[in-house]
């Protein structure tokens, strides 16, 4: 089964505090794995891909084939990254496979 | 540089009803997929839709159809509306031939079942 899995529905941590979103996936292929956000009263978009392997807003994403897992990490969490974050799998079938979503709160 | 634009931005149906939403792609983009996102759910692909055909389903009923047009602008029609339709339906575009998997989102139509 092709699946998504963000086992947190909310992360709440305080401004300059490491972050990790995590995200775990179930796919036979070989996965190409996305994470978007989407902050308030805008839309959805694309934060980074794990094939590009570089880091935006001081995000960065390593795919984990072994564990299947493709958590999203910062080491130092701002206010402004408050935001939804989803992780999706793209199986190249033009299906894009989106987890539920974490919604990240930074705290001052 | 238009992003993707959809319309209507909110709605409200009835049981039974038939619902159509638009879609206009991003400029330059050729391909249009919908989702469907539940309150509190990622979004769901229904379609994608790709030289005026329907080229993938998700897991959705037949009521869930769709169009594109030659202009790659784009149509979900949803008959027979049931109160379990009730959500966010996200438009994303992209570019066939750059098939990096990237989505390009509009901001979505809501859609109320009473």
């Amino acid at each position: 089964a092709q699946r998504v899995t963000q086992p947190e529905k909310l992360l709440s941590v305080f401004k300059g505090a490491p972050v990790e979103l995590k995200c775990n996936y179930s796919y036979s292929g070989s996965p190409e794995l996305f994470w978007y956000v989407q902050y308030s009263r805008q839309r959805l978009q694309l934060l980074l891909r794990h094939i590009s392997r570089e880091s935006i807003k001081g995000f960065t994403a390593d795919l984990n084939k072994g564990e299947t897992s493709f958590h999203l990490k910062k080491p130092f969490a701002q206010e402004e990254d408050s935001a939804m974050y989803y992780c999706a799998l793209y199986t190249g079938g033009f299906k894009t496979i989106f987890g539920a979503g974490t919604r990240l709160f930074v705290k001052a | 540089d238009a992003g993707v634009t959809q319309s209507p931005t909110h709605l409200i149906k009835t049981r039974g009803q038939q619902v159509t939403l638009r879609c206009s792609p991003k400029s330059g983009h050729d391909t249009v997929s919908w989702y469907q996102q539940a309150l509190g759910q990622g979004p769901q692909f229904i379609f994608q839709y790709y030289e005026e055909e329907e080229r993938q389903r998700g897991n959705f009923p037949d009521r869930f159809s769709g169009h594109q047009y030659p202009n790659y602008s784009s149509e979900l029609n949803v008959n027979a509306l049931l109160l379990g339709d009730s959500a966010l339906y996200l438009c994303a575009s992209s570019l066939n031939r750059v098939n990096t998997g990237e989505l390009f989102f509009g901001e979505g139509s809501r859609l109320t079942v009473l």
